[in-house]
């Protein structure tokens, strides 16, 4: 099957700074990657729909300044959260579908591996 | 909107029981339907999924799942658990034509040896 990566697994920050989560698709190109949150024993919210080289579509109560979503390729987004404060302590995983065509276009979804992340 | 609940949050079985696991969607259009696991300390995997056709999909590692339309339900089953099914089970709905998955809420499987 197709593999969705995600880099860092695991990151430890200060309240106030930003933090950057890359998600790749390794082996297709991901037209479409979205970003999940998941609180213990919850699960998974999605933050938001970001398609390659438009602005992301975030969901209701997800705010836009504080998760910057960028996909500037077809194999790559990114997930910015910034001025990070402990309850932004959470498991962030990114999911992908493939672009037209072929197997990967029939709503399924490929998902990183996540990325745990905690704010002092 | 649509939303999905899976009754069971926390299940506990010994090995060689039978497993149901229960999931309702609403939504009143035409949906694909998947079930994902994540077993401890990996990430999402997909077990099986319906788009259309027979209703009882097979998937992976002896599990299947049946959707019944009118009862908007695509509960998972497995004859005969193994300890290695500990995991977290999560039921998900995308509407036909929409980007985005919904999830259920996951419920918890636990198998005794």
């Amino acid at each position: 099957g197709a593999v969705v990566s995600q880099h860092p697994s695991w990151v430890i920050c200060k309240s106030g700074t930003s933090v950057k989560i890359e998600c790749r698709s390794l082996d297709f190109q991901a037209t479409t990657m979205f970003w999940y949150r998941q609180f213990p024993k919850q699960s998974l919210m999605l933050m938001a729909t970001s398609n390659e080289g438009s602005k992301a579509t975030y969901e209701q109560g997800v705010e836009k300044d504080k998760f910057l979503i960028n996909h500037a390729s077809l194999t790559l987004s990114t997930l910015t959260v910034t001025s990070a404060h402990p309850e932004d302590s959470s498991f962030y995983i990114c999911s992908a579908r493939g672009s037209s065509g072929g197997t990967l276009n029939t709503g399924e979804l490929f998902f990183g591996e996540g990325s745990r992340l905690t704010v002092l | 909107a649509q939303s999905v609940s899976q009754h069971n949050h926390h299940v506990i079985l010994s090995e060689a029981a039978s497993l149901e696991l229960g999931c309702n969607y609403s939504y009143g259009g035409t949906v694909n339907l998947f079930w994902y696991v994540q077993y401890p300390g990996q990430h999402l995997q997909l077990l099986l999924k319906y788009f259309s056709g027979d209703p009882l999909v097979k998937g992976i590692k002896g599990f299947e799942a049946e959707f019944i339309k009118s009862k908007f339900s695509f509960n998972l089953r497995k004859p005969s658990v193994q300890w290695s099914d500990t995991a977290e089970y999560f039921c998900a709905v995308n509407a036909e034509g929409a980007q985005k998955l919904v999830f259920g809420q996951g419920t918890r499987l636990t198998i005794n040896p």
